[in-house]
Protein backbone atom coordinates (compact mmCIF):
# COMPACT_ATOMS: atom_id res chain seq x y z
CA UNK A 1 0.00 0.00 0.00
CA UNK A 2 1.08 3.18 -0.99
CA UNK A 3 1.35 6.41 1.60
CA UNK A 4 2.82 9.87 1.35
CA UNK A 5 4.08 11.85 4.03
CA UNK A 6 4.23 15.20 3.76
CA UNK A 7 6.78 17.00 6.07
CA UNK A 8 7.77 21.17 6.00
CA UNK A 9 6.76 23.88 8.06
CA UNK A 10 3.03 25.25 8.54
CA UNK A 11 4.15 29.48 8.32
CA UNK A 12 6.04 31.34 5.79
CA UNK A 13 6.56 35.25 5.95
CA UNK A 14 5.07 37.08 2.73
CA UNK A 15 7.95 37.14 -0.30
CA UNK A 16 9.95 34.02 1.32
CA UNK A 17 9.90 30.75 0.01
CA UNK A 18 7.27 27.92 0.43
CA UNK A 19 8.98 24.43 1.07
CA UNK A 20 7.79 20.92 1.74
CA UNK A 21 8.97 17.35 1.04
CA UNK A 22 6.79 14.03 0.48
CA UNK A 23 8.56 10.98 1.03
CA UNK A 24 6.88 7.96 -0.09
CA UNK A 25 6.58 3.79 1.00
CA UNK A 26 5.47 1.29 -1.22
CA UNK A 27 6.43 2.85 -4.55
CA UNK A 28 9.04 4.29 -5.96
CA UNK A 29 10.05 7.87 -7.33
CA UNK A 30 11.68 7.07 -10.27
CA UNK A 31 8.90 4.65 -10.94
CA UNK A 32 8.01 4.19 -14.95
CA UNK A 33 4.10 4.11 -14.31
CA UNK A 34 3.68 6.91 -12.15
CA UNK A 35 4.31 10.50 -11.72
CA UNK A 36 4.38 12.85 -8.96
CA UNK A 37 2.60 15.66 -8.18
CA UNK A 38 1.83 18.97 -5.67
CA UNK A 39 -1.93 20.40 -5.61
CA UNK A 40 -3.13 22.66 -3.42
CA UNK A 41 -6.49 23.83 -2.34
CA UNK A 42 -8.16 26.84 -0.66
CA UNK A 43 -11.95 28.12 -0.13
CA UNK A 44 -11.09 30.73 -2.95
CA UNK A 45 -8.83 29.14 -5.68
CA UNK A 46 -10.67 25.36 -4.43
CA UNK A 47 -8.44 22.21 -6.16
CA UNK A 48 -5.42 23.45 -7.80
CA UNK A 49 -3.10 21.50 -9.59
CA UNK A 50 0.47 22.76 -9.25
CA UNK A 51 2.77 20.66 -11.58
CA UNK A 52 4.46 17.04 -11.22
CA UNK A 53 7.60 15.10 -11.95
CA UNK A 54 7.82 11.83 -13.26
CA UNK A 55 10.87 9.52 -14.57
CA UNK A 56 10.63 7.93 -18.46
CA UNK A 57 14.44 7.13 -19.11
CA UNK A 58 14.94 10.80 -18.06
CA UNK A 59 12.66 13.13 -15.88
CA UNK A 60 10.27 15.15 -16.69
CA UNK A 61 8.96 18.18 -15.04
CA UNK A 62 5.55 20.15 -15.92
CA UNK A 63 3.70 23.14 -13.69
CA UNK A 64 1.34 25.20 -13.99
CA UNK A 65 1.01 28.40 -16.00
CA UNK A 66 -0.39 29.97 -12.86
CA UNK A 67 2.64 29.32 -10.84
CA UNK A 68 5.44 28.55 -13.55
CA UNK A 69 7.64 31.49 -12.92
CA UNK A 70 7.77 30.73 -8.91
CA UNK A 71 7.52 27.14 -8.28
CA UNK A 72 10.23 23.76 -8.18
CA UNK A 73 9.47 20.50 -8.32
CA UNK A 74 12.67 18.27 -7.55
CA UNK A 75 12.45 14.83 -6.91
CA UNK A 76 15.20 13.11 -5.00
CA UNK A 77 16.45 9.36 -5.45
CA UNK A 78 18.63 8.74 -2.68
CA UNK A 79 15.68 9.48 -0.06
CA UNK A 80 12.80 8.16 -2.50
CA UNK A 81 10.93 11.61 -2.00
CA UNK A 82 10.05 14.84 -4.06
CA UNK A 83 9.62 18.14 -2.69
CA UNK A 84 7.90 21.80 -3.92
CA UNK A 85 9.29 24.78 -3.70
CA UNK A 86 7.22 28.30 -4.37
CA UNK A 87 9.44 31.40 -4.50
CA UNK A 88 7.59 35.12 -3.40
CA UNK A 89 4.74 33.84 -1.83
CA UNK A 90 1.73 36.60 -0.75
CA UNK A 91 -1.25 35.74 0.92
CA UNK A 92 -2.80 34.26 -1.96
CA UNK A 93 -0.85 31.17 -1.60
CA UNK A 94 -1.95 30.45 1.71
CA UNK A 95 -3.86 26.97 1.39
CA UNK A 96 -3.48 23.35 2.35
CA UNK A 97 -0.65 21.62 -0.10
CA UNK A 98 -1.44 17.88 -1.27
CA UNK A 99 1.15 15.28 -2.67
CA UNK A 100 -0.67 13.41 -4.32
CA UNK A 101 0.34 9.71 -6.26
CA UNK A 102 -0.42 9.77 -10.24
CA UNK A 103 -1.28 6.32 -12.03
CA UNK A 104 -0.38 6.96 -15.79
CA UNK A 105 -1.58 4.98 -18.39
CA UNK A 106 -1.35 5.23 -21.94
CA UNK A 107 -2.48 8.08 -23.50
CA UNK A 108 -4.36 10.57 -20.78
CA UNK A 109 -6.20 7.52 -19.04
CA UNK A 110 -4.26 9.22 -15.01
CA UNK A 111 -5.59 10.14 -12.17
CA UNK A 112 -4.63 10.40 -8.44
CA UNK A 113 -4.32 7.94 -5.53
CA UNK A 114 -3.11 8.17 -3.26
CA UNK A 115 -3.31 11.82 -1.56
CA UNK A 116 -0.90 12.75 0.94
CA UNK A 117 -2.27 13.94 4.66
CA UNK A 118 -1.97 18.10 3.48
CA UNK A 119 -0.08 20.46 4.57
CA UNK A 120 -1.95 23.62 5.69
CA UNK A 121 0.36 26.77 4.56
CA UNK A 122 -0.43 30.27 6.03
CA UNK A 123 1.62 33.19 4.75
CA UNK A 124 1.41 35.71 7.15
CA UNK A 125 4.19 38.08 8.63
CA UNK B 1 -8.37 27.71 -19.94
CA UNK B 2 -10.22 24.34 -19.92
CA UNK B 3 -12.72 24.42 -16.98
CA UNK B 4 -15.16 22.01 -15.33
CA UNK B 5 -18.57 22.88 -14.10
CA UNK B 6 -20.73 21.20 -11.22
CA UNK B 7 -23.67 22.08 -9.03
CA UNK B 8 -22.60 23.76 -5.78
CA UNK B 9 -24.62 21.33 -3.87
CA UNK B 10 -26.97 18.27 -4.10
CA UNK B 11 -29.51 17.11 -1.80
CA UNK B 12 -30.49 13.18 -1.12
CA UNK B 13 -32.45 11.28 0.92
CA UNK B 14 -31.18 8.21 2.11
CA UNK B 15 -31.93 5.23 0.13
CA UNK B 16 -31.94 7.37 -2.70
CA UNK B 17 -30.08 7.84 -6.22
CA UNK B 18 -27.56 11.16 -5.72
CA UNK B 19 -26.11 12.16 -9.16
CA UNK B 20 -23.48 14.72 -9.46
CA UNK B 21 -22.81 16.29 -12.61
CA UNK B 22 -19.48 17.79 -14.25
CA UNK B 23 -19.62 19.62 -17.56
CA UNK B 24 -16.67 20.92 -19.39
CA UNK B 25 -16.29 21.23 -23.58
CA UNK B 26 -16.65 17.90 -25.36
CA UNK B 27 -15.76 16.36 -21.87
CA UNK B 28 -16.45 13.32 -23.61
CA UNK B 29 -13.15 13.43 -25.41
CA UNK B 30 -11.29 12.56 -22.26
CA UNK B 31 -11.37 10.76 -19.35
CA UNK B 32 -12.91 12.12 -15.71
CA UNK B 33 -11.96 11.20 -12.76
CA UNK B 34 -14.20 11.46 -9.05
CA UNK B 35 -12.88 12.48 -5.77
CA UNK B 36 -14.59 12.31 -2.26
CA UNK B 37 -13.57 14.65 0.45
CA UNK B 38 -14.80 14.41 3.84
CA UNK B 39 -13.79 17.34 6.07
CA UNK B 40 -10.76 17.71 7.62
CA UNK B 41 -9.79 14.53 5.17
CA UNK B 42 -7.86 14.42 1.75
CA UNK B 43 -9.16 13.36 -1.07
CA UNK B 44 -10.15 9.80 -1.80
CA UNK B 45 -10.41 8.44 -5.47
CA UNK B 46 -13.93 6.68 -6.22
CA UNK B 47 -14.22 6.67 -9.89
CA UNK B 48 -11.29 6.74 -13.12
CA UNK B 49 -11.25 6.36 -16.68
CA UNK B 50 -15.23 7.58 -16.42
CA UNK B 51 -16.60 4.66 -15.13
CA UNK B 52 -14.56 2.31 -12.95
CA UNK B 53 -14.13 1.73 -9.11
CA UNK B 54 -10.91 1.79 -6.76
CA UNK B 55 -11.01 -1.43 -5.06
CA UNK B 56 -12.24 -1.27 -1.50
CA UNK B 57 -14.74 1.54 -3.07
CA UNK B 58 -18.76 0.23 -2.62
CA UNK B 59 -20.76 -0.61 -5.76
CA UNK B 60 -23.22 1.81 -5.23
CA UNK B 61 -20.77 4.69 -6.71
CA UNK B 62 -21.01 4.34 -10.40
CA UNK B 63 -19.98 7.07 -13.34
CA UNK B 64 -20.73 7.86 -16.84
CA UNK B 65 -19.41 10.53 -19.18
CA UNK B 66 -20.64 11.48 -22.71
CA UNK B 67 -20.58 14.56 -24.89
CA UNK B 68 -20.27 17.84 -22.70
CA UNK B 69 -20.99 16.31 -19.14
CA UNK B 70 -19.99 13.62 -16.65
CA UNK B 71 -21.66 11.90 -13.92
CA UNK B 72 -21.46 10.72 -10.29
CA UNK B 73 -23.68 8.46 -9.37
CA UNK B 74 -24.51 7.08 -6.34
CA UNK B 75 -27.11 4.62 -5.78
CA UNK B 76 -28.90 3.75 -2.73
CA UNK B 77 -27.28 6.75 -0.77
CA UNK B 78 -25.77 6.26 2.64
CA UNK B 79 -25.01 8.74 5.53
CA UNK B 80 -21.62 8.02 5.31
CA UNK B 81 -21.54 9.62 1.51
CA UNK B 82 -22.36 13.09 3.24
CA UNK B 83 -19.11 14.92 1.48
CA UNK B 84 -17.61 17.28 -1.19
CA UNK B 85 -17.18 15.38 -4.78
CA UNK B 86 -14.63 16.86 -7.09
CA UNK B 87 -14.57 16.09 -10.68
CA UNK B 88 -10.76 16.11 -12.61
CA UNK B 89 -9.95 15.64 -15.86
CA UNK B 90 -6.82 16.23 -18.11
CA UNK B 91 -6.64 18.90 -21.07
CA UNK B 92 -3.28 19.89 -22.49
CA UNK B 93 -0.55 18.08 -19.63
CA UNK B 94 -2.80 20.57 -17.26
CA UNK B 95 -5.00 18.97 -14.61
CA UNK B 96 -8.21 20.62 -13.96
CA UNK B 97 -10.80 20.09 -11.06
CA UNK B 98 -14.39 21.27 -10.95
CA UNK B 99 -15.63 23.16 -8.32
CA UNK B 100 -16.67 20.95 -6.14
CA UNK B 101 -20.60 19.79 -4.81
CA UNK B 102 -21.58 19.39 -1.39
CA UNK B 103 -23.30 16.50 -0.87
CA UNK B 104 -26.21 16.68 1.79
CA UNK B 105 -28.50 13.32 3.14
CA UNK B 106 -31.13 14.36 4.63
Amino acid sequence: QVQLQQSGPGLVRPSQTLSLTCAMSGDSVSSNSAAWNWIRQSPSRGLEWLGRTYHRSKWYIDYAISVKSRITINPDTSKNQFSLQLNSVTPEDTAVYYCVREIVEAGSNNWFDPWGQGTLVTVSS
Amino acid sequence: SYELTQPPSVSVSPGQTASITCSGDKLGSKYASWYQQKPGQSPVLVIYQDSKRPSGIPERFSGSNSGNTATLTISGTQAMDEADYYCQAWDSSTAVFGGGTKVTVL
